[in-house]
């Protein structure tokens, strides 16, 4: 089945403690994607790839990382979380061939820093 | 500027009526690419409709279906015979650019209610 999945689902964690959110697609995706979304503020992009080792910055890249050292994952980092970053995060992938105007997003990942 | 309006904070529908969800859009490139997604209760986005700035025909999934008029940059979406399980967030988005660097502009969303 195709799909795109992240890990943890849930988590709270505390200030300053360093985590990562795990996203991993089984599509052969060239393009993947982070976003967060936020009460009345919609999905706004926080980094991109277009393909292995090839990352650049969406609209709000501030407190994240990013690293594509493999096609498959896609992980965020959050060095130093703080609590503007709790929000709910989605992965999304796309590919280059077929139907490419899809993409298709992982389950989301709710993050509550405290 | 924002790129995606959608003006509609909340809808509400009775069941096996239409609803039309209004999107605009902002933009200055002729290639790009509009879309619609629904986000029930439970979190997940799940891809609805999808209309090329070059498509001709308005684009059509079962009972969704975009009306697309380019001159007004305008992209509803219309529900045909809602359901109680439309119940959901409702976002448009937009690709610009053949390829510019594979982001969605996301509008801030309406939530639709529908009603026995």
């Amino acid at each position: 089945e195709a799909q795109v999945t992240q890990n943890p689902r849930y988590l709270i964690t505390v200030t300053g403690k360093k985590l990562t959110v795990t996203c991993s697609q089984n599509m052969n995706h060239e393009y993947m994607s982070w976003y967060r979304q936020d009460p009345g503020l919609g999905l706004r992009q926080i980094y991109y790839s277009m393909n292995v080792e090839v990352t650049d910055k969406g609209d709000v890249p501030e407190g994240y990382k990013v690293s594509r050292k493999e096609k498959r994952n896609f992980p965020l980092i959050l060095e130093s979380p703080s609590p503007n970053q709790t929000s709910l995060y989605f992965c999304a992938s796309r590919g280059v061939a077929g139907r490419v105007y899809e993409q298709y997003f992982g389950p989301g990942t709710r993050l509550t820093v405290t | 500027a924002q790129k995606i309006t959608q003006t509609q904070p909340g809808m509400f529908v009775q069941e096996k009526e239409a609803v039309t969800l209004d999107c605009t859009y902002d933009t200055s490139d002729q290639s790009y690419g509009l879309f619609w997604y629904k986000q029930p209760s439970s979190g997940e986005m799940i891809f609805l409709i999808y209309q090329g700035s070059y498509d001709e025909q308005n684009a059509t999934e079962g009972r969704y279906s975009l009306n697309f008029q380019k001159a007004r940059k305008s992209a509803n979406l219309v529900i045909s015979a809602s359901q109680l399980g439309d119940s959901a967030m409702y976002f448009c988005a937009m690709r610009e650019g053949e390829d510019s660097g594979y982001a969605l502009n996301f509008g801030k969303g309406t939530s639709l209610l529908v009603t026995p």
